[in-house]
């Protein structure tokens, strides 16, 4: 079973600032089927990047995926004080459909 | 506008059993996937089935397969996931996830299910 981990468990950073997260599957996988979501407190998950770079519609372009095989990485180029949330990567699958990193929290 | 609207929070005792609903608005329910995921501080995020609602064929997560049933009703646009033989670790909060194919680009707003 493929397990997606996430690194690093939390970022501390300011605003202006640049976020680097990883997901590192535990075999290879398909790019295609890597998505990244964006959780605040009290929502719901929003998705951010799938096809592991492609941006959601209505998704700022700060925000960019990139990666294959093993290793992919969300980029936040410049943090706004709205981008301050919890972040998961997401592996589509065959069963389980939906495979989930334990998610790295970006705060302040 | 795409929406997913659930059903209220609940709370039931252990044993019970629990229907949720999802009624989906703003596209067209049939060419949609529709995902039942689940929350909890201990777990993450779990998926726990999916739904196609132009064929109502379904696929559940081994760990829920035989306690969690997903239905369709296409003439009100609503999905449904009935969970059985609740217990405490079940306490959640669960979404439905709209898919076309790739990623769950719309979630519902979530309902906490809490069984004490």
């Amino acid at each position: 079973e493929i397990v997606l981990t996430q690194s690093p468990g939390s970022l501390s950073l300011s605003p202006g600032e640049r976020a680097t997260l990883s997901c590192g599957a535990s075999q290879s996988v398909t790019s295609s089927y890597i998505a990244w979501y964006q959780q605040k407190p009290g929502q719901a998950p929003r998705l951010l990047i799938y096809g592991a770079s492609i941006r959601a519609t209505g998704i700022p372009d700060r925000f960019s995926g990139s990666g294959s095989g093993t290793d992919f990485t969300l980029t936040i180029r410049r943090l706004d004080p709205e981008d301050f949330a919890v972040y998961y990567c997401q592996l589509y699958g065959d069963s389980p459909m939906y495979r989930f990193g334990q998610g790295t929290t970006v705060e302040i | 506008q795409v929406q997913l609207v659930q059903s209220g929070a609940e709370v039931k005792k252990p044993g019970a059993s629990v229907r949720l609903s999802c009624e989906a608005s703003g596209f067209t329910f049939t060419s949609s996937y529709i995902h039942w995921v689940r929350q909890t501080p201990e777990q993450g995020l779990e998926w726990m089935g999916i739904i196609s609602p132009i064929a109502g064929t379904t696929d559940y997560a081994p760990k829920f397969q035989g306690r969690i049933t997903i239905t369709r009703d296409t003439s009100s646009t609503t999905a449904y996931m009935e969970v059985s033989s609740l217990t405490s670790e079940d306490t959640a909060v669960y979404y439905c996830v709209r898919d076309l194919g790739v990623a769950g680009d719309y979630w519902g707003q979530g309902t906490l299910v809490t069984v004490s």
